[in-house]
């Protein structure tokens, strides 16, 4: 059974700070892997995903890496603000079957401080 | 485009009701996944359908039933509520390719008393 964790569970951050967030996962197989943005009280919008074959993918100040071989996924941003406050989900989806189920790490919340 | 809509946004039930959650997508999307999220532990795959008219269980089925009688409306069923179910559940829905992104819903917030 694919088990997605995410470290840490909170972080929080002055402005202006690059930083990391970690997802690893149990079985690496053939999977794809996406990064979301959740803020409060609100549903998932996708931010990033990495195919199987792929070892990363940029969108402006994100860049997320993907290395199958450790089983890990980093999310990296730079130059942080305020506005990147929200909680950071991590999943992993087969490529074939299955309805390319997405299972979820428990996020990590970003608190950027002015 | 609405993307993908929820309703109700909030319920409050009783022990033992029974009530039914819609999902509506219009983008044509042939994949359907129902969701529910809990402190700290994430969100978790309840049901999920491959085209109208297919269903199959994720993770945590149990108690709940799901219908996709139209492509574009997939339908979470309790019928018979208990406290467990206190949850917020998400919709989502996608394209066939692997690489196609699930598009989530608002979430509705349950409450079982």
């Amino acid at each position: 059974k694919q088990e997605v964790t995410q470290i840490p569970a909170a972080l929080s951050v002055p402005e202006g700070e690059n930083l990391v967030l970690n997802c690893s996962f149990t079985d690496s197989a053939i999977y794809n892997l996406q990064w979301f943005r959740q803020d409060p009280g609100k549903g998932l919008t996708s931010l990033l995903l990495i195919q199987s074959s792929q070892r990363e993918q940029t969108s402006g100040r994100l860049n997320a890496s993907l290395d199958k071989s450790s089983g890990r996924s980093t999310l990296y941003i730079a130059a942080s603000q305020p506005g990147d406050s929200a909680t950071y989900l991590c999943a992993v989806s087969p490529i074939t079957g299955g309805g390319n189920k997405l299972t979820f790490g428990t996020g990590t919340q970003l608190k950027v401080e002015l | 485009n609405a993307g993908v809509t929820q309703t109700p946004k909030f319920r409050v039930l009783k022990t033992g009701q029974s009530m039914t959650l819609l999902c509506a997508q219009d983008m044509n999307h042939e994949y359907m996944y129902w969701y529910r999220q809990d402190p700290g532990m994430g969100l978790r795959l309840i049901h999920y359908s491959v085209g109208e008219g297919t269903t199959a269980k994720g993770e945590v089925p149990d108690g709940y039933n799901v219908s996709r009688l139209k492509k574009q409306n997939f339908l979470l069923g309790l019928e018979s509520a208990a406290p467990s179910q206190t949850s917020v559940y998400f919709c989502a829905s996608k394209w066939i390719a692997s690489t196609d992104t699930q598009y989530f819903g608002p979430g509705t917030r349950l409450t079982v008393l």
